[in-house]
């Protein structure tokens, strides 16, 4: 069964940091680009993060530049996002979800909840 | 790039059509996708490539459209389209969605 997994969400002080984990099976995990979306509680989807499948090419939403590092470990079928710096905007659902056709996502994990506040 | 959905709400019956339109600030040729989310789920895509339909979608739903302008059409609704769609364009980075677009069913 084509899956991801999302994990390490919870509740973190402003100004903390938080790594999220996401892991990938069912399919060649390595040959595509992944991607980390957020939704904050009650609005709409918020595209946070991207990673080619070789890891060359690496782009973030200007909201978290600077504070968020995307990351893969082909080895073992999984993707990583730290967080750093955590303000009380980015509390949100994040997702991870992958590419593979024409870019569009086309898999997506069920999201783990990040709250940041004191 | 900037995508404005349009409407933002919309209701509508059993067995109607809608439609529900994307606009881009600047051409994104045909890279726009289309998911429905549920509350509480993830979205599920529906259309990529603009006019693509995702295997396994119901093929009541299509899109259409390039550059600037995209459609999504639902023909002959059923009560499980109660949703809220999102487009979302992957030409450029920083990737976009949509604000939305919530479907009710009366």
């Amino acid at each position: 069964e084509v899956q991801l997994v999302e994990s390490g969400g919870g509740l973190v002080p402003p100004g903390g940091s938080l790594r999220l984990s996401c892991a990938a099976s069912g399919f060649t995990f390595r040959s595509y680009s992944m991607n980390w979306v957020r939704q904050a509680p009650g609005r709409g989807l918020e595209w946070v993060s991207y990673i080619s499948a070789s890891t060359r090419t690496i782009h973030y939403a200007d909201s978290v530049k600077g504070r968020f590092t995307i990351s893969r470990d082909n080895a073992e079928n999984s993707l990583y996002l730290q967080m750093n710096s955590l303000r009380a905007e980015d509390t949100a659902v994040y997702y991870c979800a992958t590419g593979r056709f024409f870019d569009a996502f086309d898999i997506w994990g069920q999201g783990t909840l990040v709250t940041v506040s004191s | 790039i900037q995508l404005t959905q349009s409407p933002s709400f919309l209701s509508a019956s059993v067995g109607d059509r809608v439609t529900i339109t994307c606009r881009a600030n600047e051409g994104i040729t045909s890279y726009l996708a289309w998911y429905q989310q549920n509350p509480g789920k993830a979205p599920k895509l529906l259309i990529y490539a603009a006019s693509t339909l995702q295997s396994g979608v119901p093929s009541r739903f299509s899109g259409s459209g390039s550059g600037t302008e995209f459609t999504l059409a639902i023909s002959s609704l059923q009560p499980e389209d109660s949703a809220t769609y999102y487009c979302q364009q992957v030409n450029s980075f920083p990737y976009s969605f949509g604000q939305g677009t919530k479907l009710e069913i009366k």
